[in-house]
């Protein structure tokens, strides 16, 4: 089946600091991943769409120049969150789709704390 | 604007099915009906899809009503690894997921 792999699982670092977490799709090509984030007792929330070779598109609310998003192949998306806060922390995750009537498939999520 | 309303919670026997309720009354003729499900810190798990006729597969049953405004996901013999939140979702095919708030699954030994 679809494999949707994330790394890394978990990261911490401190405030001020850019963290980058990769999102790879391993037996498919995706020429769209999604970002979400989630915070504790929360549902996910879509922070924006991956396409390859062009521009993310944000969600409301979510700001481009903090995280910054990169879709440079069709089985690799990047999420860097900038200036790391402690505000940041949160379980980032992604996903990808196929082409056509499929289904979208997620990684096992980043869980990020900021010091 | 919420698509569909599930139930908060819902309690189930281990081994016996566990039925659980979406309502979509406002579902478009090109949106299909998808079930995830996520287990505690881990990523959502795809379950099934469809669009008008009932699904079956390795994993789960999908019923939905005729006229398309509401459906039920069937676990067939619940596990306490089927312990999660499970989240309906209507959406167009090729379009993004909005997760709503889900239903928290509960298996009891």
């Amino acid at each position: 089946g679809a494999v949707v792999s994330q790394h890394p699982s978990w990261v911490i670092c401190k405030s001020g600091t850019s963290v980058k977490i990769e999102c790879r799709s391993l037996d498919f090509q995706a020429t769209t991943m999604f970002w979400y984030r989630q915070f504790p007792k929360q549902s996910l929330m879509l922070m924006a769409t991956s396409n390859e070779g062009s521009k993310a598109t944000y969600e409301q609310g979510v700001e481009k120049d903090k995280f910054l998003i990169n879709h440079a192949s069709l089985t690799l998306s990047t999420l860097t969150v900038t200036s790391a806060h402690p505000e940041d922390s949160s379980f980032y995750i992604c996903s990808a789709k196929r082409e056509g009537n499929q289904p979208q498939h997620f990684g096992d999520g980043t869980r990020l704390s900021i010091l | 604007d919420a698509k569909t309303t599930q139930p908060t919670s819902m309690d189930c026997a281990e081994g016996r099915a566990a039925n659980l309720p979406c309502n979509h009354s406002t579902i478009s003729g090109n949106e299909y009906v998808y079930w995830y499900r996520q287990i505690h810190s881990q990523g959502p798990q795809y379950i099934i899809h469809g669009l008008k006729n009932n699904e079956t597969n390795e994993m789960a049953s999908l019923i939905i009503t005729e006229d398309r405004k509401s459906s039920t996901l069937i676990l067939p013999h619940a596990t306490l690894r089927d312990t999660a939140v499970y989240y309906c979702i209507v959406r167009p095919r090729d379009d993004k997921i909005i997760f709503g708030k889900g239903t928290r699954l509960h298996i009891l030994p």
